[in-house]
């Protein structure tokens, strides 16, 4: 089946700093993914849409310019979480849909904590 | 998007039988209903999906009524590993499928 790799796994960074995660389509081509955000306890919420080869599209609310995704190919999307402070400290999550199918394959998710 | 309502949480024990039900009142016609289940610090898993009837594969099996308004994800002999979050989750099928909005979830907790 469908496989959506994360990386980092976690990620421990100084406040002030930059952090990149990588999210990749193992074995299918996605145009589309998908970045959400799980903070302790709650529900995931939707950040933005990754459009390959074009600008994300971002829910309301999430700042563009601190949460810069780049989707460069049709299996790779990164979210950079710019000059982080601890309240980005989170559980991020990407996914993606095979274009034959109409569910969406979750990465394993990466935790950021910022000091 | 279609809203959904679901149990906080619910409790059971190995072996017994587990039922979910979620309530999307407003699902649209071009609307499938969608089930995962994530657990702590990992990304949510698919689990059964469904448009209309029944549905069932080698994990759960999904009861939608005719009106659609509902659903029911049915765990068969749960066993502790089932210990999770279940999500329920409408959208639009096609090439529209992708933005999810996820609800509270319910937390299903198994007990020995």
């Amino acid at each position: 089946g469908a496989v959506v790799s994360q990386h980092p796994s976690w990620v421990i960074c100084k406040s002030g700093t930059s952090v990149k995660i990588e999210c990749r389509s193992l074995d299918f081509q996605a145009t589309t993914m998908f970045w959400y955000r799980q903070f302790p306890k709650q529900s995931l919420m939707l950040m933005a849409t990754s459009n390959e080869g074009s600008k994300a599209t971002y829910e309301q609310g999430v700042e563009k310019d601190k949460f810069l995704i780049n989707h460069a190919s049709l299996t790779l999307s990164t979210l950079t979480v710019t000059s982080a402070h601890p309240e980005d400290s989170s559980f991020y999550i990407c996914s993606a849909r095979d274009s034959g199918a109409n569910v969406l394959t979750f990465g394993a998710g990466s935790r950021l904590t910022v000091l | 998007l279609a809203k959904t309502t679901q149990p906080i949480s619910m409790d059971s024990y190995e072996g017994q039988e587990v039922n979910i039900t979620c309530s999307h009142n407003n699902i649209a016609t071009n609307d499938y209903i969608t089930w995962y289940q994530q657990f702590p610090s990992q990304g949510p898993r698919f689990i059964i999906q469904g448009y209309k009837t029944k549905v069932t594969n080698e994990v759960a099996s999904l009861f939608i009524p005719a009106d659609r308004k509902s659903s029911t994800l049915s765990l068969p002999r749960v066993s502790l590993s089932d210990t999770a979050v279940y999500y329920c989750l409408v959208s639009q099928g096609g090439t529209s499928y992708g933005k999810l909005t996820f609800g509270q979830g319910t937390i299903l907790t198994v007990h020995p």
